[in-house]
């Protein structure tokens, strides 16, 4: 069966960075894009990028530009996503989603919360 | 990119249809046929229930249905349920090969 697991919840300081990671199977890895999004509590989803395992593309929403690095590991079916220059603001709840390019998301990750606190 | 537009909140009594709109531009919704829906349970991940605007996942109820016209997609909820309460997200592809997500729309059951 299809699973996305991500790393487990994080606690960083204001200007630090994090790294959560999400390992696929239960299928090809690199027949699907994967997609992160971001919840803040009580707020709403938040697309933040994509990767393309199949050759490492990227692309990221204008507002993570210059922030937010995604790599990936082909030999262990996982992708990274990295931001940098954490804020309080960044406290949400972290997903990587399977897809096409489009976010059509039909796998999801369990989450990955992310505390920003001084 | 903005988000896109969708009601804050709808609400409905159990065996009656809702309708969320989900309003966006000719550079999202407007100029591709890849408007997502997605049902969000407290503390769950998103579930995918509408994809291509009117395709639905296998497992998915019938019950849900997607359209779109020009800019604005909507996702019909019929004989409603007790368990549809959960806020709803709709999404597009974009012009510029980025996603985009909808704001968010709480359905409460009566």
């Amino acid at each position: 069966q299809v699973q996305l697991v991500q790393s487990g919840a994080d606690m960083k300081k204001p200007g630090a960075s994090v790294k959560v990671s999400c390992r696929a199977s239960g299928y090809t890895f690199t027949d699907f894009y994967i997609h992160w999004v971001r919840q803040a509590p009580g707020q709403g989803l938040e697309w933040m990028g994509w990767m393309k395992p199949q050759n490492g593309a990227t692309n990221s929403a204008r507002d993570f530009q210059g922030r937010v690095t995604m790599t990936r590991d082909t030999s262990i079916n996982t992708v990274y996503m990295e931001l940098t220059g954490l804020r309080s603001d960044d406290t949400a709840v972290y997903y990587c989603a399977r897809g096409p390019l489009w976010p059509q998301l039909d796998y999801w990750g369990q989450g990955t919360l992310v505390t920003v606190s001084s | 990119q903005s988000a896109l537009t969708q009601p804050a909140s709808v609400s409905g009594s159990p065996g009656q249809s809702i309708s969320i709109s989900c309003t966006g531009a000719n550079s999202d919704v407007g100029g591709y046929n890849y408007v997502s829906w997605f049902q969000q349970h407290p503390g769950k991940a998103p579930k995918l229930i509408i994809y291509n605007v009117t395709g639905r996942p296998s497992g998915v109820s019938n019950r849900f249905s997607g359209s779109k016209s020009g800019n604005t997609a909507s996702l019909t909820i019929s004989g409603l349920q007790a368990e549809d309460e959960a806020d709803y997200y709709c999404s597009s592809y974009t012009s510029s090969a980025r996603g985009v997500f909808g704001g968010g729309t709480k359905l409460t059951v009566l």
